[in-house]
C-alpha cells in the first residue's frame, strides 16, 4: 500500500495567487481528513469527509479556503487568494469506516506552503 | 468538547536512559487514545492507541502507555531511549461514534537525546 500520498510536498507562492493542495487516501478508506501545522497553533483540523461528503468544516478559517471531494480517491485543499499567515504545514489523512479505535489515522507526508 | 494537555513542550534525556511524555485528556465518555511520533520533515506515525482492554499498551519501537481514567492521562513511556527517538511526539484523543470521528491533537513534546 502506497499509503496517503499528498502533492506537491512543497510550494512557494506569492501573495495574492490561488494555491492548490492535493492528496490521495489509502484505497477503502472512507474518511479523509485535512490538517493545518503551525508553531503556534499546532495541528488544527480544517475539514473532514467521509464517503467524499464534507462533514464538519468548522475549522476551515476563512472563505478563502475551501475542499472537494470529488471521488474516493481524490481531495484538494484550495486556498485563494493565499496570504502570508497560510504559510504552514498541511497535512491529510484517511482512515476506513471500521472505527477509530480500531485504526486510527494514517497521515501523508505533508505540503510545506511558504506564501511569500 | 474534547481536548489534550501536553504539559511538556521541550524534553532531553540521556541515551539509555528512561522516558515519560505526559499526555491529559478531557473527555466526556470512554475516549479513544493515541500516540503519534513524526520525526523532522515527515507525517505523523502511529505509535500506539487505546480504546478498551487492558489499561497498559504496547506500541511499535518499544513505547508503552498507560491510561488512567482516575487521573485522564494516557502517558507514553519507555524504558531506554535510542538516539533515534529523537522526534516530537502527539498525543490524541478521539470520540467514539462513528459521526464524531475526528481527533484531537496535543500542542507536542519535543524529544531531544544526547549522546
Amino acid at each position: 500500500d502506497a499509503g496517503v500520498i499528498q502533492s506537491p510536498r512543497h510550494e512557494v507562492t506569492e501573495m495574492g495567487q490561488e494555491v492548490t493542495l492535493r492528496c490521495k487516501p489509502i484505497s477503502g478508506h472512507d474518511y479523509l481528513f485535512w490538517y493545518r501545522q503551525t508553531m503556534m497553533r499546532g495541528l488544527e483540523l480544517l475539514i473532514y469527509f467521509n464517503n467524499n461528503v464534507p462533514i464538519d468544516d468548522s475549522g476551515m478559517p476563512e472563505d478563502r479556503f475551501s475542499a472537494k471531494m470529488p471521488n474516493a480517491s481524490f481531495s484538494t485543499l484550495k486556498i485563494q487568494p493565499s496570504e502570508p499567515r497560510d504559510s504552514a504545514v498541511y497535512f491529510c489523512a484517511s482512515r476506513p469506516q471500521t472505527g477509530l479505535g480500531v485504526s486510527g489515522y494514517t497521515f501523508g507526508s505533508g505540503t510545506r506552503l511558504t506564501v511569500v | 468538547a474534547q481536548s489534550v494537555t501536553q504539559p511538556d513542550i521541550h524534553i532531553t534525556v540521556s541515551e539509555g536512559a528512561s522516558l515519560e511524555l505526559r499526555c491529559n485528556y478531557s473527555y466526556g465518555a470512554t475516549p479513544y487514545l493515541f500516540w503519534y511520533v513524526q520525526s523532522p520533515g515527515q507525517g505523523l506515525q502511529l505509535l500506539l492507541k487505546y480504546f478498551s482492554g487492558d489499561t497498559l499498551v504496547q506500541g511499535i519501537k518499544g513505547f508503552e502507555a498507560e491510561f488512567k481514567r482516575s487521573q485522564s492521562s494516557f502517558n507514553l513511556r519507555k524504558p531506554s531511549v535510542h538516539w533515534s527517538d529523537a522526534a516530537e511526539y502527539f498525543c490524541a484523543v478521539g470520540a467514539n461514534t462513528g459521526t464524531a470521528s475526528k481527533l484531537t491533537f496535543g500542542t507536542g513534546t519535543r524529544l531531544q537525546v544526547t549522546l
